[in-house]
């Protein structure tokens, strides 16, 4: 089966603390993707960053990172110094061959930065 | 700078009225989806298409069809709308054919639909 978790449903936290966002997949395919997007208020899905499975070097981009783990099928993402413009939904999502052009998303975290 | 349009934000329809929800993308895109959002679900897939005429059943067909004559161009049509179909619905594009791997979805800003 392939499949997205994202076990936090919503997370608060006060501008500049660091926060993690955590994403499990399941697939058993040996060749994947996977992806996080961001969805700020005005809605349209926003691509952040893209991992296959042959790539788990971690990689940081600014203020953001993402931690590849293949051993506990985890694409965590850090937001390092978070900022109230990081407020948003943050979908990961995984593609398979087997979902065959099917790209599956989890059920997204809310992030909310207080000032 | 590249586009995907959806042509309304916020729709409220009638229980059993024909619904029309269209997207149109410039950048030349191959593949085109039509997703739902619903709170705790996540994205869910309906349809997609991988080319003019093509349309392939996502996980939550029922109750949907699609149409793409153009390849700019791909509705999505509630032939009878339901309550049970009010959600947000989103349009995505994608470069290359079917079979690839890792491509990057574009997206429109969402259609609000509600049926009373």
């Amino acid at each position: 089966a392939q499949k997205v978790t994202q076990a936090q449903t919503e997370i608060s936290v006060v501008e500049k603390e660091d926060v993690t966002l955590d994403c499990v997949y399941e697939t058993r395919d040996t060749t994947y993707y996977l992806f996080w997007y961001k969805q700020p208020p005005s809605g349209e899905l926003v691509f952040l960053i893209r991992r296959n499975s042959f790539d788990e070097q971690n990689e940081i981009s600014g203020r953001y990172s993402w931690n590849f783990q293949k051993s506990t099928s985890s694409f965590n993402f850090t937001i390092t110094a978070s900022q109230v413009v990081d407020s948003a939904v943050y979908f990961c999502a995984l593609d398979t061959f087997t979902s065959a052009s099917k790209i599956i998303f989890g059920s997204g975290t809310r992030l909310s930065i207080r000032p | 700078d590249v586009k995907v349009t959806q042509s309304s934000r916020y729709l409220v329809k009638r229980t059993g009225e024909k619904v029309f929800l269209e997207c149109v993308q410039d950048m030349d895109h191959e593949n085109m989806f039509w997703y739902r959002q619903d709170p705790g679900l996540g994205l869910r897939l309906i349809y997609f298409s991988y080319d003019v005429k093509m349309k392939e059943k996502g996980d939550i067909p029922e109750g949907y069809s699609v149409s793409r004559e153009k390849k700019e161009r791909f509705s999505l049509i509630l032939e009878s709308a339901s309550t049970n179909q009010t959600s947000m619905y989103l349009c995505a594009s994608s470069p290359d054919g079917t079979g690839s791997l890792g491509r990057e979805l574009f997206f429109g800003e969402g259609s609000r639909l509600t049926v009373l």
